[in-house]
């Protein structure tokens, strides 16, 4: 079965810094989506990829797919206390309609 | 924007107890799902519901387990006899496409479901 790999667990960044998230998968992705989780509430969708090297942007984040689809990085850039929250990538498998997550990295913003 | 609504917030039951989640999809969407998320575990599929029938379910959504869609609106979870590993945090999801037609799958806020 296909497994998620997050890196790191934890970032703790200043506001204003770039920062990056890693997602690893076990299986060729076919689909790799970006999900951003405030504590004890539901998932935001943020991004879709879907081809290799494909690179999607909303505002201050950016998320690309490497070209062997196995590993999928989010950066943000120039931070924001808003941006604080837990990141999650999902993935579908082929032929699967659920998505499998990643265990998520919790990003703090200090100002 | 249009988002998937769940009801309620909260829930806490009895063990052995019936419980009732209930979440409204984005209404043009077509295929709907329900995950869960054990307290610092990652989110797990339970299962999906297409064309008025389950599509796929994990191993996890056993025979205590049942969805339902009871109008053109609403989609149900039903756990019959709650046990105290059903504590989690059920989320429903929705969306337009799946398979080739890839389409992001759009969360509720989830309801956290306590079992005592």
């Amino acid at each position: 079965s296909q497994e998620l790999e997050q890196s790191p667990q934890s970032l703790i960044v200043q506001e204003g810094k770039n920062l990056t998230i890693n997602c690893t998968s076990s299986k060729t992705l076919y689909g790799l989506y970006w999900y951003k989780q405030k504590y004890g509430e539901g998932l935001i969708f943020l991004m879709m990829l879907q081809k290799g090297g494909e690179e999607k942007s909303h505002e201050k984040i950016t998320a690309k797919l490497d070209e062997k689809k196995q590993q999928s990085s989010l950066h943000i850039t120039a931070s924001q206390p808003s941006h604080a929250g837990i990141y999650l990538c999902g993935a579908d498998a082929q032929g699967a309609q659920k998505l499998v997550f990643g265990q998520g990295t919790r990003l703090t913003i200090n100002p | 924007e249009p988002e998937v609504t769940q009801t309620p917030s909260h829930q806490v039951t009895q063990m052995g107890q019936e419980v009732i989640l209930r979440c409204v999809p984005i209404s043009n969407h077509l295929y709907f799902y329900w995950y869960r998320q054990i307290l610092g575990q990652k989110v797990e599929f339970l299962v999906s519901f297409y064309n008025n029938e389950i599509s796929e379910k994990s191993e996890i959504f056993d025979d205590q387990f049942s969805v339902e869609r009871p109008d053109g609106s609403n989609f149900t979870l039903k756990i019959r006899s709650t046990k105290l590993e059903d504590s989690a945090m059920y989320f429903c999801a929705s969306s337009s496409g799946t398979g080739s037609n890839n389409q992001p799958q759009h969360f509720g806020d989830g309801t956290r479901l306590s079992i005592l």
